[in-house]
């Protein structure tokens, strides 16, 4: 299984800010995953981001507000910008299993967002 | 559309059995994963079911029946440790994950 770490554990930011998350895999994958929880919520994807591709967003999820980057096939980085108190979440990257399943997914430690 | 529907909480005393149940709507169905969150941790793969039927992986087993477009996910001799969110998910042919509302299984000594 791939090991997954993500940068910052948690941080605490001023609204009107950006903060950029970083994700890094210990294998080469080619999709990984953004998601967002809330406190004792479910996951809601944000984005899927290919390498050498633009990110494909879901349904309330822009760019604009999401920028992602996929410079390579072990690293990804997910910016929240501009930030509102909405904003407050944890932020999970993932990566596909092994042999490329979908249903099998590895998930990073997450990043605790709070936004005052 | 996709849609999952599970309980919301489920409470059981240690070394009992619990059974988790997951509802589906999807357009297309290819199977149905589980995964476990404990507080403050990251998700983790349980099981994945594409078939029909009964998969069993030590204490845990999980079930489907793409028929009823349900499945559940059964725990036996709970343990403390148990105590945790459950999910339910499904994956599409973009290969997203689509995840249920979670149930929050409490484990009573």
């Amino acid at each position: 299984s791939a090991v997954i770490s993500q940068k910052p554990s948690r941080d605490i930011c001023q609204r009107g800010t950006s903060l950029t998350i970083q994700c890094q895999v210990d294998s080469q994958v080619t999709m990984m995953f953004w998601y967002r929880q809330q406190p004792g919520q479910s996951l809601t994807l944000i984005a899927t981001a290919n390498q050498g591709s633009e990110a494909t967003y879901e349904s309330g999820f822009v760019i604009d507000k999401f920028p992602i980057s996929r410079p390579n096939l072990t690293f990804s980085t997910l910016t929240v910008s501009n930030m509102s108190p909405e904003d407050s979440s944890i932020y999970l990257c993932s990566v596909e299993g092994a042999e490329g399943e979908a249903y099998e997914q590895y998930f990073g430690p997450g990043t605790r967002l709070t936004v005052t | 559309g996709q849609s999952l529907e599970q309980p919301s909480e489920v409470t059981a005393v240690e070394g009992a059995i619990v059974q988790i149940n997951c509802t589906y709507q999807t357009s297309g169905f290819y199977g149905l994963s589980w995964y476990q969150q404990h507080d403050g941790g990251a998700p983790t793969f349980l099981s994945y079911n594409a078939l029909d039927g009964l998969e069993e992986t030590g204490r845990f087993s999980s079930f489907l029946s793409r028929s009823d477009s349900y499945g559940y996910l059964l725990l036996q001799e709970l343990q403390m440790k148990d105590s945790a969110s459950y999910f339910c998910a499904v994956p599409d042919s973009s290969y997203k994950l689509i995840f249920g509302s979670g149930t929050r299984l409490l484990v009573r000594p």
